[in-house]
C-alpha cells in the first residue's frame, strides 16, 4: 500500500535562507510520481513542482527544487531565498500509476518564515 | 485557467442530518475526486470519479456516498451526518495520469456537524 511521511510538523526560517522540506514514501511500483502542494493560510491548495520517478534528474521550477532519492524512496522540497510570502503548510503527495490518477497525501510541514 | 468551485462554503447541520456538497469544474477533466482534511491527517480519498456516471471508494469512504451527473459536476452525500464527519472537504479535478498533469483543489467546505 502506498503511504506519505512528513516528520516535520513545523519548520521555520529567516527571510533569505534556504529552506528543506523532507518527505518519505512507501510504494513497490516502477511508474509514479511526487507532488508537492503549499497550503495558503486561507486554505487554498496551489501546486508547486513534481518529480517522476523514472526521471533521474531532480527537477526545478523558480524557486523551488527538488532532491530525489529514488533508492532511499525520499524526496525533499528546497525553496530558495524563502521568503514570508512562503509560509505556509506544505504537503508532499504520491501518485502512482497503476492506481489511475490518485494522490495519496503526506501530513504536511507548516512553515513559517520571518521577516 | 482551471476552476473547481465547491458549494457550500461553510455549513452547520444536526446529527442525523443529510449533507449535500457540491463542486463543479469549468476544466473539462475526467477525473474528479473528494478529500478531507483534518489536522495531523492531511488530505484524506474519500471518493473519486473517471468521468460521469462512474464513482469509487477511496480510502476512507465509509459514511459517504458520491454522485456524479455530469461531466461537470460531482457530490458527496453524507445520508446521516455524525459528528465525526466534521472537517473540511475539498474537491478537486484532474487530467489522466502523465506529465505535469496535477490536481486542481477548490477553496474547501468547512463542515461542523452538531
Amino acid at each position: 500500500a502506498q503511504r506519505v511521511t512528513q516528520v516535520q510538523p513545523t519548520g521555520s526560517s529567516q527571510w533569505g535562507e534556504e529552506v528543506t522540506l523532507d518527505c518519505s514514501y512507501e510504494t513497490s511500483e516502477y511508474f509514479y510520481r511526487i507532488f508537492w502542494y503549499r497550503q495558503l493560510f486561507s486554505g487554498e491548495m496551489v501546486f508547486l513542482i513534481y518529480q517522476p520517478s523514472f526521471d533521474t534528474q531532480n527537477q526545478r521550477s523558480g524557486r523551488y527544487s527538488v532532491v530525489f532519492q529514488k533508492s532511499f524512496k525520499s524526496i525533499s522540497l528546497v525553496i530558495s531565498a524563502s521568503q514570508p510570502e512562503d509560509s505556509g503548510t506544505y504537503f508532499c503527495a504520491l501518485s502512482e500509476l497503476i492506481l489511475g490518477y490518485k494522490l495519496t497525501f503526506g501530513t504536511g510541514t507548516s512553515l513559517l518564515v520571518d521577516p | 485557467e482551471a476552476a473547481v468551485t465547491q458549494s457550500p462554503r461553510n455549513k452547520v447541520a444536526v446529527t442525523g442530518g443529510k449533507v449535500t456538497l457540491s463542486c463543479n469544474q469549468t476544466n473539462n477533466h475526467n477525473n474528479m475526486y473528494w478529500y478531507r482534511q483534518d489536522t495531523g491527517h492531511g488530505l484524506r480519498l474519500i471518493h473519486y470519479s473517471y468521468g460521469a456516471g462512474s464513482t469509487e471508494k477511496g480510502d476512507i469512504p465509509d459514511g459517504y456516498k458520491a454522485s456524479r451527473p455530469s461531466q461537470e459536476n460531482f457530490s458527496l452525500i453524507l445520508e446521516l451526518a455524525t459528528p465525526s464527519q466534521t472537517s473540511v472537504y475539498f474537491c478537486a479535478s484532474g487530467g489522466d495520469w502523465g506529465g505535469q498533469n496535477t490536481l486542481y483543489f477548490g477553496a474547501g467546505t468547512r463542515l461542523s456537524v452538531l
